[in-house]
């Protein structure tokens, strides 16, 4: 069983549209749960991070954590054709010092 | 300063040389990161030091061999690689480790073994 998974996608939106991006993880004891955005060619760059159950927003992006169900979740309102990228969940493992990443969903928002 | 610095941004090597590859960040964090990530793949851990020690190992092979020499500065050393270990490395630093703060992303190494 993969540690943190996702929909590898491709997921394609029209611009303006809402897109919905899932992942799931395996190990209970996680506390600290991130997203990252990667453009081709570039290094993984920190858009969100959640830590408690709950919904928490910054700008177009919303992060959602549901630890019971063991799942996390990325909105991204608004969208536009520099969204396109894939973006990566990671999540820190229950003691804290080791992150394992999703395989990652590629988005690609439509003009 | 707010980012991780990497360099070289490139590398080719062939397999007897010896390299290495330089991380630094400015910005007080305590825990530091080497990755190593293939095309169109995620990146996976492959040491963690805390406090400038080495804190995990991910079963790395020995040809790569990790340095903290300060808070501020970790080098992976590379010797005797194989073509397989071509990959963008990337190194990361986090504020305190154990408390699974936020990771940051240098520009990466991108590497070529010949």
């Amino acid at each position: 069983q993969k540690e943190v998974e996702q929909n590898s996608g491709p997921l394609s939106v029209p611009e303006g549209a809402i897109a919905s991006l899932n992942c799931t993880y395996s190990d209970r004891g996680s506390q600290s749960f991130f997203w990252y955005r990667q453009y081709s060619g570039k290094s993984p760059e920190l858009i969100m991070f959640i830590y408690s159950n709950g919904d928490k927003e910054d700008g177009r992006f919303t992060a959602q954590l549901n630890k019971a169900s063991q799942y996390v979740s990325l909105l991204i309102r608004d969208s536009q054709p520099s969204d396109s990228a894939t973006y990566l969940c990671a999540v820190m493992g229950g003691n804290n010092n080791d992150m394992r990443f999703g395989a990652g969903t590629r988005l690609t928002v439509k003009p | 300063d707010t980012e991780v610095t990497q360099t070289p941004k490139h590398l080719v090597m062939g397999m007897t040389n010896k390299k290495s590859l330089k991380c630094e960040q400015h910005m007080g964090h305590r825990a530091m990161y080497w990755y190593k990530q293939k095309a169109k793949k995620p990146p996976e851990l492959m040491f963690v030091y805390s406090y400038e020690k080495l804190s995990i190992n991910e079963s790395v092979p020995s040809r790569f061999s990790p340095e903290c020499p300060n808070s501020s500065l970790l080098n992976l050393h590379l010797h005797a690689l194989q073509p397989e270990d071509s990959a963008l490395y990337l190194c990361a630093s986090s504020q305190d480790p154990g408390t699974g703060s936020e990771q940051f992303f240098g520009p990466g190494t991108r590497l070529t073994v010949l």
